[in-house]
């Protein structure tokens, strides 16, 4: 099973100001989620990272205000950009286990708190 | 538009008892289903994942159903234990290679 280290764990941040959260996994994976869950919600899928491509957004989500990297095979990064208050949330990255049996795993999440 | 609907929002239990945890979903042509257990600051584990085509899966005292034509999966724990005490996400995939639509989860609390 795939091991993903997410950093930072937590953070607290001003408005206005960004963050980046970096997601790294020990295996080369192709295709990476990154999520969001806000307080008392379920987890909402930002996009879909694939090393080489851009990311793909899910509706409600821009790549001005989320813009992903994934650089290679292994790691990725979501920076949440000019922060309000609303963006304190959970952020979760997640990778599909390999050999294709589908489990998703997930990073340990990192929690904003945005001021 | 896939939603995933999770019932009981929470659930306090003492050690020993067996628990049904409920989560629906409205359109049945789903690809899988995973159930997740999520501890603060630890993320997201895979309990277990059904495939469309199967009906139930099992780990431990764990045992997940799936009737797809009806849109509901059940998640049983037998013989409850303080450490089973979590929140449990169910999610569906509605195709492969697809992310997972989630439900908003079941807390569970398990006294000793």
């Amino acid at each position: 099973s795939a091991v993903i280290s997410q950093k930072p764990s937590r953070d607290i941040c001003q408005r206005g100001t960004s963050l980046t959260i970096q997601c790294q996994v020990d295996s080369q994976v192709t295709m990476m989620f990154w999520y969001r869950q806000q307080p008392g919600q379920s987890l909402t899928l930002i996009a879909t990272a694939n090393q080489g491509s851009e990311a793909t957004y899910e509706s409600g989500f821009v790549i001005d205000k989320f813009p992903i990297s994934r650089p290679n095979l292994t790691f990725s990064t979501l920076t949440v950009s000019n922060m309000s208050p609303e963006d304190s949330s959970i952020y979760l990255c997640s990778v599909e286990d390999l050999p294709r049996n589908e489990k998703l795993f997930f990073g340990s999440g990192t929690q904003l708190s945005v001021l | 538009k896939q939603e995933v609907t999770q019932i009981p929002a929470a659930l306090s239990v003492p050690e020993g008892e067996n628990l049904v945890l409920n989560c629906s979903f409205t359109d049945s042509a789903i690809y899988n289903l995973q159930w997740f257990r999520q501890d603060p600051g630890k993320g997201l584990t895979s309990l277990l994942l059904i495939q469309s085509s199967q009906r139930e899966q099992t780990s431990g005292r764990l045992n997940a159903s799936l009737d797809k034509s009806s849109g509901r999966s059940t998640l049983y724990i037998a013989a409850s234990q303080p450490g089973d005490s979590a929140t449990y996400l169910c999610a569906v995939a509605n195709q492969a290679g697809t992310a997972l639509i989630f439900g908003k989860g079941t807390t569970l609390s398990v006294s000793s």
